[in-house]
Protein backbone atom coordinates (compact mmCIF):
# COMPACT_ATOMS: atom_id res chain seq x y z
CA UNK A 1 0.00 0.00 0.00
CA UNK A 2 1.40 3.38 -1.28
CA UNK A 3 0.96 6.26 1.92
CA UNK A 4 -2.20 8.99 0.48
CA UNK A 5 -0.72 12.11 -1.00
CA UNK A 6 -1.78 15.19 1.12
CA UNK A 7 -0.09 18.69 0.11
CA UNK A 8 2.72 19.46 2.75
CA UNK A 9 1.43 22.61 4.15
CA UNK A 10 -1.12 25.35 4.00
CA UNK A 11 -2.03 28.54 5.59
CA UNK A 12 -4.72 30.82 6.56
CA UNK A 13 -5.57 33.82 8.57
CA UNK A 14 -7.77 33.68 11.64
CA UNK A 15 -11.66 33.81 10.48
CA UNK A 16 -10.51 31.94 6.63
CA UNK A 17 -11.21 28.68 5.53
CA UNK A 18 -8.99 26.23 4.38
CA UNK A 19 -9.15 22.88 2.62
CA UNK A 20 -6.57 19.99 2.76
CA UNK A 21 -6.75 17.26 0.09
CA UNK A 22 -6.14 13.81 0.65
CA UNK A 23 -5.30 11.56 -2.93
CA UNK A 24 -5.70 7.77 -2.85
CA UNK A 25 -6.47 5.38 -5.53
CA UNK A 26 -8.98 3.24 -6.47
CA UNK A 27 -8.17 0.42 -3.57
CA UNK A 28 -8.64 2.84 -0.72
CA UNK A 29 -10.41 6.45 -0.65
CA UNK A 30 -12.03 5.31 -4.26
CA UNK A 31 -13.28 2.13 -2.90
CA UNK A 32 -14.57 2.89 0.77
CA UNK A 33 -16.41 5.49 2.16
CA UNK A 34 -14.25 5.07 5.24
CA UNK A 35 -11.86 8.31 5.04
CA UNK A 36 -10.56 9.81 8.63
CA UNK A 37 -8.87 12.74 9.70
CA UNK A 38 -6.83 13.26 12.71
CA UNK A 39 -5.25 16.32 14.19
CA UNK A 40 -1.68 16.37 16.26
CA UNK A 41 -0.41 19.00 18.15
CA UNK A 42 3.44 18.96 18.13
CA UNK A 43 4.24 16.43 21.27
CA UNK A 44 0.72 15.55 21.62
CA UNK A 45 -0.56 12.47 20.59
CA UNK A 46 -3.25 12.38 17.23
CA UNK A 47 -6.72 13.26 17.52
CA UNK A 48 -10.33 12.01 15.62
CA UNK A 49 -11.44 15.21 13.76
CA UNK A 50 -13.82 12.98 10.99
CA UNK A 51 -14.48 9.67 10.37
CA UNK A 52 -16.67 8.06 7.71
CA UNK A 53 -15.51 10.90 5.21
CA UNK A 54 -17.64 13.30 6.89
CA UNK A 55 -18.86 12.30 10.17
CA UNK A 56 -17.95 14.37 13.18
CA UNK A 57 -17.39 13.15 16.52
CA UNK A 58 -18.67 14.34 19.94
CA UNK A 59 -16.98 17.45 20.54
CA UNK A 60 -15.63 18.13 17.59
CA UNK A 61 -16.72 21.74 16.35
CA UNK A 62 -18.47 21.91 13.06
CA UNK A 63 -16.08 24.22 11.81
CA UNK A 64 -14.51 21.15 10.64
CA UNK A 65 -16.00 19.36 8.04
CA UNK A 66 -15.20 16.27 5.34
CA UNK A 67 -15.89 15.23 1.85
CA UNK A 68 -14.87 12.61 -0.88
CA UNK A 69 -14.86 12.60 -4.69
CA UNK A 70 -13.94 10.20 -6.25
CA UNK A 71 -10.22 8.70 -5.02
CA UNK A 72 -9.42 12.50 -3.18
CA UNK A 73 -11.05 13.43 -0.03
CA UNK A 74 -10.75 16.75 1.42
CA UNK A 75 -11.05 18.43 5.14
CA UNK A 76 -12.55 21.79 4.81
CA UNK A 77 -11.90 23.99 8.43
CA UNK A 78 -14.38 27.09 8.53
CA UNK A 79 -13.28 30.17 10.71
CA UNK A 80 -9.76 29.45 11.34
CA UNK A 81 -8.84 29.61 14.73
CA UNK A 82 -5.30 30.02 16.04
CA UNK A 83 -5.59 26.71 18.02
CA UNK A 84 -6.27 25.25 14.39
CA UNK A 85 -2.35 25.07 13.61
CA UNK A 86 -1.44 21.49 13.75
CA UNK A 87 -0.59 18.78 11.31
CA UNK A 88 -3.22 16.70 9.96
CA UNK A 89 -3.39 13.32 8.47
CA UNK A 90 -6.18 11.80 6.62
CA UNK A 91 -6.80 7.73 6.66
CA UNK A 92 -8.28 5.52 4.64
CA UNK A 93 -9.68 2.04 5.22
CA UNK A 94 -7.85 -0.16 2.45
CA UNK A 95 -9.44 -3.28 2.95
CA UNK A 96 -8.60 -6.65 4.62
CA UNK A 97 -9.21 -4.76 7.85
CA UNK A 98 -5.49 -2.63 7.08
CA UNK A 99 -5.71 1.14 7.01
CA UNK A 100 -3.47 3.96 4.75
CA UNK A 101 -2.56 7.18 5.99
CA UNK A 102 -1.34 10.15 3.96
CA UNK A 103 1.87 11.79 4.95
CA UNK A 104 0.82 15.09 7.02
CA UNK A 105 -0.11 18.41 6.19
CA UNK A 106 1.27 20.94 8.47
CA UNK A 107 -1.40 24.25 9.12
CA UNK A 108 -0.37 27.24 10.11
CA UNK A 109 -2.43 29.87 11.01
CA UNK A 110 -1.10 33.16 10.37
CA UNK B 1 -13.80 8.27 30.64
CA UNK B 2 -11.53 6.33 28.40
CA UNK B 3 -7.73 6.19 28.74
CA UNK B 4 -5.20 4.55 27.28
CA UNK B 5 -1.50 4.65 28.50
CA UNK B 6 1.52 3.06 26.58
CA UNK B 7 4.44 1.60 27.93
CA UNK B 8 7.61 -0.56 27.18
CA UNK B 9 9.50 1.91 24.94
CA UNK B 10 13.21 2.09 24.72
CA UNK B 11 16.27 1.95 23.39
CA UNK B 12 17.33 -1.28 21.69
CA UNK B 13 20.18 -2.43 19.16
CA UNK B 14 19.19 -3.54 16.24
CA UNK B 15 17.95 -7.20 15.62
CA UNK B 16 16.67 -7.17 19.39
CA UNK B 17 12.83 -7.37 20.68
CA UNK B 18 11.30 -5.24 23.00
CA UNK B 19 7.15 -5.55 24.59
CA UNK B 20 4.92 -2.65 24.39
CA UNK B 21 2.38 -2.45 26.59
CA UNK B 22 -1.06 -0.26 26.43
CA UNK B 23 -3.30 -0.10 29.60
CA UNK B 24 -6.85 0.45 29.06
CA UNK B 25 -9.43 2.12 31.13
CA UNK B 26 -13.25 3.67 31.03
CA UNK B 27 -14.05 0.29 28.14
CA UNK B 28 -13.47 -3.24 28.28
CA UNK B 29 -11.16 -4.10 25.07
CA UNK B 30 -13.01 -7.31 25.09
CA UNK B 31 -15.92 -5.56 23.09
CA UNK B 32 -13.25 -3.63 20.92
CA UNK B 33 -10.76 -4.26 17.93
CA UNK B 34 -7.34 -2.69 19.01
CA UNK B 35 -4.31 -1.13 17.30
CA UNK B 36 -0.87 0.18 17.26
CA UNK B 37 0.02 3.25 14.91
CA UNK B 38 3.60 4.29 14.87
CA UNK B 39 5.56 7.54 13.72
CA UNK B 40 9.02 8.06 12.98
CA UNK B 41 10.26 10.94 13.67
CA UNK B 42 9.04 13.82 12.04
CA UNK B 43 7.52 11.59 9.59
CA UNK B 44 3.84 10.70 9.60
CA UNK B 45 1.50 7.85 10.79
CA UNK B 46 1.73 4.27 10.13
CA UNK B 47 -0.77 1.80 10.59
CA UNK B 48 1.47 -1.02 12.15
CA UNK B 49 -1.12 -3.95 13.17
CA UNK B 50 -4.76 -4.32 14.91
CA UNK B 51 -6.57 -7.18 16.96
CA UNK B 52 -10.06 -8.50 17.04
CA UNK B 53 -11.90 -8.06 19.84
CA UNK B 54 -12.36 -11.51 20.67
CA UNK B 55 -8.84 -11.93 19.90
CA UNK B 56 -8.93 -14.43 17.41
CA UNK B 57 -7.70 -12.98 14.54
CA UNK B 58 -4.49 -10.53 14.52
CA UNK B 59 -3.45 -8.11 11.19
CA UNK B 60 -0.06 -6.59 10.51
CA UNK B 61 1.30 -4.45 7.72
CA UNK B 62 3.79 -5.66 5.22
CA UNK B 63 6.76 -3.90 6.75
CA UNK B 64 6.25 -5.64 10.18
CA UNK B 65 4.93 -9.00 9.57
CA UNK B 66 6.75 -12.02 10.81
CA UNK B 67 8.55 -9.60 13.64
CA UNK B 68 5.76 -8.22 15.64
CA UNK B 69 2.90 -9.81 17.07
CA UNK B 70 -0.32 -8.05 18.98
CA UNK B 71 -1.85 -10.27 21.66
CA UNK B 72 -3.82 -8.88 24.71
CA UNK B 73 -4.73 -9.55 28.56
CA UNK B 74 -8.49 -9.44 29.42
CA UNK B 75 -7.70 -9.81 33.11
CA UNK B 76 -5.23 -6.83 32.76
CA UNK B 77 -7.43 -5.00 30.16
CA UNK B 78 -4.15 -4.42 28.47
CA UNK B 79 -2.88 -5.05 24.33
CA UNK B 80 0.98 -5.72 23.67
CA UNK B 81 2.73 -5.27 20.90
CA UNK B 82 5.82 -7.93 21.03
CA UNK B 83 8.51 -6.86 18.50
CA UNK B 84 11.43 -8.89 17.69
CA UNK B 85 13.94 -8.33 14.85
CA UNK B 86 14.12 -4.56 15.37
CA UNK B 87 15.53 -2.66 12.49
CA UNK B 88 16.71 0.94 12.29
CA UNK B 89 13.54 1.71 10.57
CA UNK B 90 11.48 0.56 13.52
CA UNK B 91 12.72 3.80 15.14
CA UNK B 92 9.27 5.25 15.76
CA UNK B 93 6.83 6.76 18.52
CA UNK B 94 4.21 3.59 18.44
CA UNK B 95 0.61 4.57 19.95
CA UNK B 96 -1.45 2.29 21.31
CA UNK B 97 -5.35 3.55 19.70
CA UNK B 98 -8.84 2.06 20.14
CA UNK B 99 -10.65 0.99 17.10
CA UNK B 100 -13.90 2.82 16.29
CA UNK B 101 -16.00 0.57 14.75
CA UNK B 102 -15.86 -1.99 12.22
CA UNK B 103 -14.46 -2.55 10.11
CA UNK B 104 -10.95 -1.24 11.72
CA UNK B 105 -11.25 2.11 9.98
CA UNK B 106 -10.38 4.95 12.40
CA UNK B 107 -9.00 5.25 15.45
CA UNK B 108 -10.95 7.38 18.38
CA UNK B 109 -8.75 7.06 21.23
CA UNK B 110 -5.09 7.22 21.29
CA UNK B 111 -2.49 6.53 23.82
CA UNK B 112 0.11 9.06 24.95
CA UNK B 113 2.85 7.03 22.70
CA UNK B 114 5.73 4.96 23.51
CA UNK B 115 8.88 6.36 22.07
CA UNK B 116 11.73 3.18 20.41
CA UNK B 117 14.83 3.52 19.10
CA UNK B 118 16.89 1.15 17.84
CA UNK B 119 20.55 1.79 17.22
CA UNK B 120 23.34 0.17 17.78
Amino acid sequence: QSALTQPRSVSGSPGQSVTISCTGSRSDVGAYNFVSWYQQHPGKAPKLMIYDVSERPSGVPDRFSGSKSGNSASLTIFGLQVEDEADYFCCSYAGSHTVVFGGGTRLTVL
Amino acid sequence: EVQLVDSGGDSVQPGGSLRLSCAASGFSIRNYWMSWVRQAPGKGLEWVASIKEDGGNQYYAGSVKGRFTVSRDLAKNSVYLQMNSLRAEDTATYYCAKVGQIPAAHFDYWGQGALVTVSS
